[in-house]
């Protein structure tokens, strides 16, 4: 059973903070993490799809790293927004299939 | 492109009830799947199809709970009988080719009592 870990669980931050939480998977037959971001009475919205380790990408103030050999991934907001409150979810690929298994997800709560 | 359609956004039952839940991919997308949300277990995996085939069911909890898809417009989550432990909500997801991100419906939120 693939076993995706994300920490912390919740975080609480000020308008104008960066902070950042982390993804852990199994190292051993990766194929592609993913990033979803969920906010309140919406459904989960694809963020990022990584592939290669080492992988950066980037969409405004956040941004996601990879590390495929020891299995995790960061996402990084710069400068915390209200709008940015939401649970970022991240998911890997089960290791018999093509599904994805999501890890339980950070609540980011940002307050001005 | 209207995204996953999912109905209905809410349904209340009473335990014992046959509960269908619906879902209408995005078209051109090859791969379908069900899942649950609950506090304890986060976004729980129960079924996906691959070009309207089931290809892993191992989630599914129990065989009260069953899903189809009769074509590559239409997919049906069905509980009999439901239980209030089947009480969450239920999303609907697609993706184009593995690999390709998921796109998710609004969801149902299901209250068994």
């Amino acid at each position: 059973i693939l076993n995706v870990e994300q920490s912390p669980q919740s975080l609480h931050v000020q308008e104008g903070d960066s902070t950042n939480f982390t993804c852990s998977f199994p190292s051993s037959n990766f194929y592609a993490l993913h990033w979803y971001r969920w906010e309140t009475a919406k459904s989960p919205e694809a963020l990022f799809v990584m592939t290669l380790n080492g992988d950066e990408k980037k969409k405004g103030r956040i941004s996601a790293t990879l590390n495929t050999k020891e299995g995790y991934s960061y996402l990084y907001i710069k400068g915390s927004q209200p709008e940015d409150s939401a649970t970022y979810l991240c998911a890997d690929r089960e290791p018999a299939g093509t599904a994805l298994i999501f890890g339980k997800g950070t609540t980011l709560s940002v307050s001005s | 492109d209207a995204g996953v359609i999912q109905s209905p956004r809410h349904e209340v039952t009473e335990m014992g009830q046959e509960v269908t839940l619906r879902c209408k991919p995005i078209s051109g997308h090859d791969y379908l799947f069900w899942y649950r949300q609950t506090m304890m277990r986060g976004l729980e995996l129960l079924i996906y199809f691959n070009n309207n085939v089931p290809i892993d069911d191992s989630g599914m909890p129990e065989d009260r709970f069953s899903a189809k898809m009769p074509n590559a417009s239409f997919s049906t989550l069905k509980i009999q009988p439901s239980e209030p432990r089947d009480s969450a909500v239920y999303f609907c997801a697609t993706r184009q080719v593995e690999g390709s991100p998921l796109h998710f419906g609004n969801g149902t939120r299901l209250t068994v009592t």
